[in-house]
């Protein structure tokens, strides 16, 4: 079984600062994909990132990158430049060679002005 | 931008009814999900569907559920009989191909059941 864990419920920054969001994960798989998603009040479900286990390089996309650390099963979310559409509940998620993803329990980031 | 469309975006049915809840992935996607998220908890997954047929799912995907793809549009997610406890936001999500291509989700479908 596969297992993702965040471990801030709720987080808070101020607008144009970085922000870091914690996620750790357990599985027994060599290859696999890790994602965070974003979801804002309205619920929907927002692809933000996405890292190939078998990359070394972080990925990034834009103003969101990544900390993948394989051998600590870790793997952070960095927001620079917070803007208040940020927002939102950041789910961590572990997609195996299966089809199914697994979350994590979510962080809730609010951006203050 | 393609998207996955859903439909109806609320939902409010009577405990023991049959509901379903309707779901256009991307065009040119050929793998489907349903996933739920009860209020404040984690978003868990039920079904991945591929080639007209279940190819995974949880479980809490029981006999009361069931997962159509009744033409070459739409997929669907059926709850026979609902209870109280399928209360819940209900996505689609679908993907080009398996094994890590990104699940694109759906803006969801709100369930009450009373």
């Amino acid at each position: 079984a596969q297992t993702v864990t965040q471990s801030q419920p709720e987080m808070s920054v101020q607008e144009a600062e970085t922000v870091t969001l914690s996620c750790t994960y357990d599985t027994s798989e060599n290859n696999y994909y890790l994602f965070w998603y974003k979801q804002p009040p309205s619920r929907q479900m927002i692809l933000v990132i996405r890292q190939e286990a078998y990359k070394q390089q972080n990925a990034t996309e834009n103003r969101f990158s990544v900390n993948f650390q394989k051998a600590a099963k870790s793997f952070s979310l960095k927001i620079s430049d917070s803007q208040l559409g940020d927002t939102a509940m950041y789910f961590c998620a572990l997609r195996n060679a299966g089809n199914m993803l697994t979350f994590g329990g979510g962080t809730r980031l609010m951006v203050k002005p | 931008e393609p998207e996955v469309t859903q439909t109806p975006s609320h939902q409010v049915t009577q405990m023991g009814q049959e509901v379903i809840l309707r779901c256009v992935p991307i065009s040119n996607h050929l793998y489907f999900y349903w996933y739920r998220q009860i209020l404040g908890q984690k978003v868990e997954f039920l079904v991945s569907f591929y080639n007209n047929e279940i190819s995974e799912k949880s479980e809490i995907f029981d006999d009361q559920f069931s997962v159509e793809r009744p033409d070459g549009s739409n997929f669907t997610l059926k709850i026979r009989s609902t209870k109280l406890e399928d209360s819940a936001m209900y996505f689609c999500a679908s993907s080009e191909v398996q094994g890590g291509k990104t699940q694109y989700f759906g803006p969801g479908t709100r369930l009450l059941v009373l």
